[in-house]
C-alpha cells in the first residue's frame, strides 16, 4: 500500500538556520503530496501542498517540491525562526480524491532556540 | 468559523476502563475521520463517516473500540476495555463532502494514557 517515509527526529536548530526534512513516499499512482504542521496545543494544519510531479508548495517561508524520479517532498526553509517548533507531517491521499483518509509520516519534532 | 473540538483533551485511565472520546467537526461537514498516533509512529487511520454511516472502518484496531455518530453531527469513539497499547493521541478530522484531498480540517486531539 501507499507509504509515507520521514526523517526521524527530534531536530534542534538555532534561529536563522537552514531546514530541511527529508520525505519520500511510496504510492500508485502520483497523488497530491502534503506538509502538515502541529504546533503545541493546536491541531494539525495544512502548511503547503503540490498535485503534480515539478510542482511547487510554498507557504510561511518553507517550500517543498514535488520529485517524481526520486519519489521525494522534502520541506526547506532558509531562516527558520523560534516559532516554527512544531511537529511535521509528511503526508499523502491514497486515492487522490476529496473522501479518502490521508496516509501520514511518522512526524518531525523540530525546537528552535534563540 | 468554529473549527474541530475535541474533548477531553487529555485522559488518563486504569487498564480495563473505559474511556469515551468526542469530536465535534466543523458545522456542515458531512465526512468525519478519526486517527491515532501511538507514540513517536505515524498517525495512522481509524475510520471514516459519511453523515452518520460509517464509509470505511479497516483501521480499527479491534472490537474493543466502537465509534458513533447519530445523527450525522458529533462523534464519540468508546475504548472498552481499554489496554496500555491503546495509549497515545486521537484525532479528529472533518471535511465538507465534495471537498479535495487538502479540505480535511483537524482538531487538537485527545491524549490518551491507559495505565
Amino acid at each position: 500500500g501507499d507509504s509515507v517515509t520521514q526523517m526521524e527526529g527530534p531536530v534542534t536548530l538555532s534561529e536563522e538556520a537552514f531546514l530541511t526534512i527529508n520525505c519520500t513516499y511510496t504510492a500508485t499512482g502520483y497523488p497530491s503530496l502534503f506538509w502538515y504542521v502541529q504546533y503545541p496545543g493546536e491541531g494539525l494544519q495544512l502548511l503547503l501542498k503540490a498535485t503534480k510531479a515539478d510542482d511547487k508548495g510554498s507557504n510561511k517561508g518553507f517550500e517543498a517540491t514535488y520529485r517524481k524520479e526520486t519519489t521525494s517532498f522534502h520541506l526547506e526553509k532558509g531562516s527558520v525562526q523560534v516559532s516554527d517548533s512544531a511537529v511535521y507531517f509528511c503526508a499523502l491521499p491514497p486515492l487522490n480524491s476529496g473522501n479518502t483518509p490521508l496516509v501520514f509520516g511518522k512526524g518531525t519534532r523540530l525546537s528552535v532556540i534563540a | 468559523e468554529a473549527g474541530v473540538t475535541q474533548f477531553p483533551s487529555h485522559s488518563v485511565i486504569e487498564k480495563g476502563q473505559t474511556v469515551t472520546l468526542r469530536c465535534d467537526p466543523i458545522s456542515g461537514h458531512d465526512n468525519l475521520y478519526w486517527y491515532r498516533r501511538v507514540m513517536g509512529k505515524e498517525i495512522k487511520f481509524l475510520l471514516h463517516f459519511v453523515k452518520e454511516s460509517k464509509q470505511d472502518e479497516s483501521g480499527m484496531p479491534n472490537n474493543r473500540f466502537l465509534a458513533e455518530r447519530t445523527g450525522g453531527t458529533y462523534s464519540t469513539l468508546k475504548v472498552q476495555p481499554a489496554e496500555l497499547e491503546d495509549s497515545g493521541v486521537y484525532f479528529c478530522a472533518s471535511s465538507p463532502l465534495a471537498g479535495g484531498p487538502d479540505t480535511q480540517y483537524f482538531g487538537p486531539g485527545t491524549r490518551l494514557t491507559v495505565l
